[in-house]
């Protein structure tokens, strides 16, 4: 079985400060991990994801996720959070040698302060 | 960029109504996807679609759902009898293999009343 654990609901950050956004998975396979972001009234975006290359991956708007196979964990920061960042957050994991149906968290709303 | 585009993108329908909900996957696409979130609510898994057939469900897709490919580029989800609790956001995905990612389109909003 698979599932994804998303560690925060909410996170709140000033303007110009580090984001992290906390995501485990529990997975018997090798893991395909990617995280979306959801906008107010929009639709889902793909912001990176992680197939079994390198373990830090870089995404879209200076987003990045490192993949650590010992803690069975992948989140997602970015150096300096922006206004615009503020959104609904979701780690999906896809297991490999199985189902390929995304599992989705339970999401993180990213809260930013001027 | 391909996009995936759904439509309407946001429908009242009153319940015991049959709705049907239409997507357009990105073309070369072989896997197709309905997700659906209700407020408030992490988005769950309906069901998956591949080579004309469904090849996985969740327990939510009942008999009242189905899903069809009828012309070779739509995908719809067609509701039979809506009940109150069906209202929420309903995604469409489309992928052309786990490693290139899941593609989302912006979602319809099913309202119930």
């Amino acid at each position: 079985a698979q599932s994804v654990t998303q560690l925060d609901s909410h996170v709140s950050v000033s303007e110009g400060t580090p984001v992290l956004l906390r995501c485990n998975y529990s997975s018997s396979y090798s893991p395909s991990l990617f995280w979306y972001v959801q906008h107010p009234n929009k639709g889902l975006q793909l912001l990176l994801k992680y197939t079994s290359a390198a373990t830090l991956v870089k995404g879209i708007n200076g987003f990045e996720a490192e993949f650590k196979k010992s803690e069975t964990s992948f989140h997602l920061t970015k150096p300096s959070a922006h206004m615009s960042d503020a959104a609904e957050y979701f780690c999906v994991v896809i297991l490999s040698g199985g189902s390929y149906i995304p599992t989705f968290g339970r999401g993180t709303s990213l809260i930013v302060h001027p | 960029e391909p996009e995936v585009t759904q439509t309407p993108s946001h429908q009242v329908t009153q319940m015991g109504q049959e709705v049907i909900l239409r997507c357009v996957p990105i073309s070369n696409h072989l896997y197709f996807y309905w997700y659906r979130q209700i407020l408030g609510q992490k988005v769950e898994f309906l069901v998956s679609f591949y080579n004309n057939e469904i090849s996985e469900k969740s327990e939510i897709f009942d008999d009242q759902f189905s899903v069809e490919r009828p012309d070779g580029s739509n995908f719809t989800l067609k509701i039979r009898s809506t009940k109150l609790e069906d209202s929420a956001m309903y995604f469409c995905a489309s992928s052309g293999g786990q490693s290139y990612g899941y593609t989302f389109g912006s979602g319809t909003r099913l309202t119930v009343v």
